[in-house]
């Protein structure tokens, strides 16, 4: 089946040790986001790649990078992971910029020690 | 940025009633989303409208689209305990491409 695959679903990191998160899709869509949701609130988008163009939102921490290195992949890296930075993170794709499609991945649960 | 308010927050309810949330906003949508999301897990699509006054039904799940396009319902009908979870609506403001906005969440708890 066509989908969102994030790796891995859990992930523990130490305080300041860089670490990344992956996302792929089988679906061939042009787009990939990446969005931090904290317990029990709405996601909160980080950026997006509308192909190899990077959209990073205005809020989104220096501290959180991207790379697309093709269409099926994605990747999150945070440079000096915090406690403040453990999170549900998930990513989603979308067909086009009319966001048909819109799909998310399981999700990666962060946790900082 | 844009909110969506999202209502209520949290629902208890009996097993076999019936559920309803809404999403408001003051500004216009051309898509409304209804996700999903268990523990642990991502948020999963239920419904998409992409036209004012849309009415579509996923099963026991019913949504529409406003005929203003600032606002959109789920109903739940027969809720089982399956049904618990969090459920969010995500709606693509008519100037702002394919960025989603997304509502608070409601959760949804059913007692068998």
């Amino acid at each position: 089946d066509a989908m969102v695959i994030q790796n891995p679903r859990y992930q523990v990191t130490q305080f300041g040790k860089p670490v990344t998160l992956s996302c792929s899709q089988t679906l061939n869509h042009n787009v990939m986001y990446w969005y931090q949701q904290k317990s029990s609130q709405a996601p909160k988008l980080l950026f997006h790649y509308y192909d190899k163009d990077f959209n990073n939102e205005a809020d989104t921490p220096d501290n959180f990078q991207s790379r697309r290195p093709n269409t099926s992949f994605c990747f999150l890296d945070i440079r000096s992971p915090g406690l403040g930075d453990a999170a549900m993170y998930l990513c989603a794709t979308s067909r086009d910029r009319t966001g048909v499609g819109y799909t998310f991945g399981s999700g990666t649960r962060l946790t900082v020690v | 940025g844009q909110q969506l308010n999202q209502s209520p927050q949290s629902m208890f309810i009996q097993e076999g009633e019936d559920v309803s949330m809404n999403c408001t906003s003051s500004s216009i949508f051309n898509t409304w989303l209804w996700y999903k999301q268990d523990p642990g897990e991502g948020p999963v699509l239920l419904i998409a409208l992409y036209k004012a006054g849309e009415l579509t039904s996923n099963g026991r799940l019913t949504a529409q689209f406003g005929i203003t396009r600032k606002d959109s319902f789920l109903n739940i009908s027969a809720s089982i305990p399956s049904d618990v979870g969090i459920y969010f609506c995500a709606g693509q403001l008519q100037n702002a491409g394919n960025m989603l906005t997304f509502g608070g969440g409601t959760r949804l708890m059913v007692k068998p």
